[in-house]
């Protein structure tokens, strides 16, 4: 079955500490990832995606994700967390044999410690 | 500048009363899509569209209903037969394929009164 876990519900972190959401994923074709953030109350935004090449991605706001093929994973980082990046995040799926359609995580919360 | 609206930010429903929830993209944008977000349950698909006058059943469609008759715009009824309206409901859209990012909008919070 096709899935995405993120296995850590809450993590709170020290403003400048370093950063690292995890998200696993069930799928059986090639699979496109993709990490969204969601400030309370708001819609989601875009911090990164993957669809082949460089498995180390690049994103907004300093966020960088690792594809881990053989771990089925892809992890989100930060090295120096600031107080504006508590939001919930989501990692999600997708794959050309979903009729376009993604999988998504239940989501992290972080909070941030001044 | 280009987005996505949602509107009304708030809306009340009363027992037996169907409600529209309005989606409208200037982004050129083929495809859209309707959320649900329930606490602690992520975003789960309800409807979508790839195109106009087309739309598609996700995983949680019975209680509500679409239409897609232009482009811009992705309409969301939630009828009397949804029992458990209350939710955080997010609209997006897409160019189409599943590698293209969705954008968001800002949500409309459901309550029934």
């Amino acid at each position: 079955a096709q899935s995405v876990t993120q296995p850590d519900i809450h993590i709170t972190v020290s403003e400048g500490a370093s950063l690292e959401l995890r998200c696993n994923y069930s799928y059986g074709a090639t699979p496109y990832l993709f990490w969204y953030v969601q400030s309370p109350g708001q819609g989601l935004q875009l911090l990164l995606k993957y669809f082949s090449g460089d498995t180390l991605v690049q994103g907004i706001k300093g966020f960088e994700a690792e594809f881990k093929r053989s771990q089925s994973s892809f992890n989100l980082r930060k090295p120096s967390v600031h107080w504006s990046d508590a939001a919930e995040y989501f990692c999600a799926v997708g794959g050309a044999g979903n009729n376009r359609k993604l999988i998504w995580g239940l989501g992290t919360s972080l909070a941030v410690n001044p | 500048d280009g987005g996505i609206t949602q509107s009304p930010k708030y809306l009340f429903r009363k027992e037996g009363q169907n409600v529209t929830l309005s989606c409208e993209q200037n982004l050129n944008h083929d495809a859209m899509y309707w959320y649900r977000q329930d606490p602690g349950q992520g975003l789960r698909l309800i409807y979508y569209s790839q195109i106009v006058n087309d739309f598609q059943k996700g995983d949680i469609a019975e209680g509500y209903s679409v239409s897609r008759e232009k482009k811009e715009s992705f309409p969301l009824t939630v009828t009397s037969a949804q029992k458990n309206p209350t939710a955080f409901y997010l609209c997006a859209s897409s160019f189409g394929g599943v590698e293209e990012t969705q954008y968001f909008g800002p949500g409309t919070r459901l309550l029934v009164l």
